[in-house]
């Protein structure tokens, strides 16, 4: 089965502070994905990332940039974190299309506190 | 803009009976859609899906339908059982789009 991890399942930071959270998927998928859940809002995508070293904003990049200098491995960075960045960060890695033979298969997601 | 949006936020059903989930869809460009659950301190795992050129789907308890005139779907779960109790996303892609819009989710609540 494909795994998606995500390095850390709880972080507090501080205002201010640069915020690095890590993905990493073990299947050789070409797509990436940063998505945040929030009560009422559901599932917003933040980045995503087609290939090595390429990077799309999603709906709401404010705020937010990503790093994807090998293949598995994509990473969000909070250039400078801030209260309303407090929320659930889901990490997501795909092969392709179609979306009906290749899904998103989804990480544990990284729960940030940010005070 | 929300393209999917799910109008109830949550939802209580008896063990045993029919549960029904709705979404609905504003960009008429989707030709595809998904449906995920997710457990909390989980992540959303797929549960089913739907092409637009279909208007049902089945996979054992679940049946997915879809009505494109009103850009509707929704999911019914029959029986429902207390390991449904979880938070339910539709989703859905434009043609040729590499990613998915997300509904706001519902909160689904199996009693026994």
């Amino acid at each position: 089965d494909v795994k998606v991890t995500q390095s850390s399942r709880y972080l507090v930071k501080r205002t201010g502070e640069k915020v690095f959270l890590e993905c990493v998927q073990d299947m050789d998928h070409e797509n990436m994905f940063w998505y945040r859940q929030d009560p009422g809002l559901g599932l917003r995508l933040i980045y995503f990332s087609y290939d090595v070293k390429m990077k799309e904003k999603g709906d709401i990049p404010e705020g937010y940039s990503v790093s994807r200098e090998k293949k598995e491995r994509f990473s969000l960075i909070l250039e400078s974190a801030s209260t309303n960045q407090t929320s659930m960060y889901l990490c997501a890695s795909s092969l392709g299309l179609p979306f009906e033979v290749y899904g998103y298969t989804f990480g544990s997601g990284t729960r940030l506190t940010v005070v | 803009d929300q393209q999917v949006k799910q109008n109830s936020p949550s939802l209580s059903v008896q063990e045993g009976r029919i549960s029904i989930l709705n979404c609905d869809y504003t960009n008429s460009m989707f030709d595809y859609f998904l449906w995920y659950k997710k457990y909390p301190a989980e992540g959303p795992t797929f549960l089913i899906s739907i092409s637009s050129i279909k208007d049902k789907n089945e996979d054992g308890r679940f049946t997915v339908f879809l009505n494109k005139s009103a850009k509707h779907l929704s999911l019914h779960i029959v029986p429902s059982q207390p390991g449904d109790s979880a938070v339910y996303f539709c989703a859905a892609s434009a043609q040729g789009a590499q990613k998915l819009v997300f509904g706001q989710g519902t909160r689904l609540t199996i009693n026994p």
